[in-house]
């Protein structure tokens, strides 16, 4: 009974391809958030949607495009990968998008860009 | 100046002593603050959670926060090595976003 999960785990891939990474979550939470964590364990903000609405688009390269098409599952979509996308995405959520609730994150997807 | 800013580290204790781990930020208007673990490999781990001025304590894990300083830390008491992995320190900013901090590794000692 995985709390947020995404799929897949491991992603390897040529530059220039498509990808697809999916998330969903079970805890009635109503906001979702794409983090990016590079080599140096630097966790970025990417996205975040409450109630299936687009809140934070963090200077993204639009080659990112997240889809939420209800308030359980975001789904991110990159195009055209390059080598500097490598790193570790996690999906995450959290209940009212209050600043006063933690994160739950999922347990991530490692892009690796050859 | 960094966002939120942290000692990468790392920070070695032996078993059953105090690791002592901070965090500064930089956005007054903050006002939840969180700490989170996370192991080699893992994804973090909400372990404690902050609002207002003070100290918060659950079980061998205490955070404390000064917002006049800008300030916010955590102690575990009576470490052990099984508490060593990477813990990260967020800020809300705003109502729908945490800035991390880049982490600070833990090593405890057997």
């Amino acid at each position: 009974d995985t709390a947020v999960s995404q799929t897949p785990k491991y992603l390897v891939t040529q530059m220039g391809n498509d990808k697809s990474i999916k998330c969903e979550q079970n805890l009635g939470h109503d906001t979702m958030y794409w983090y990016k964590q590079d080599s140096k364990k630097f966790l970025k903000i990417m996205f975040s949607y409450n109630n299936k609405e687009l809140i934070i688009n963090e200077t993204v390269p639009n080659r990112f495009s997240p889809k939420s098409p209800d308030k359980a599952h975001l789904n991110l979509h990159i195009n055209s990968l390059e080598l500097g996308d490598s790193a570790v995405y996690f999906c995450a959520s959290s209940q009212r998008g209050q600043g006063g609730y933690g994160y739950t994150f999922g347990s991530g997807t490692r892009l690796t860009v050859v | 100046q960094k966002e939120v800013e942290q000692n990468s580290g790392p920070l070695s204790v032996p078993e059953g002593a105090i690791a002592s781990l901070n965090c500064t930020y930089s956005d007054r208007g903050s006002q939840s603050f969180f700490w989170y673990r996370q192991y080699s490999g893992k994804s973090p781990e909400l372990i404690m959670s902050i609002y207002s001025n003070g100290d918060k304590e659950d079980g061998r894990f205490t955070a404390q926060l000064n917002k006049a300083s800008q300030y916010v830390s955590l102690l575990i008491r009576d470490s052990q090595p099984s508490d060593s992995a990477t813990y990260l320190c967020a800020v809300s900013q705003g109502t729908y976003k945490y800035i991390f901090g880049t982490g600070t590794r833990l090593k405890v000692l057997a």
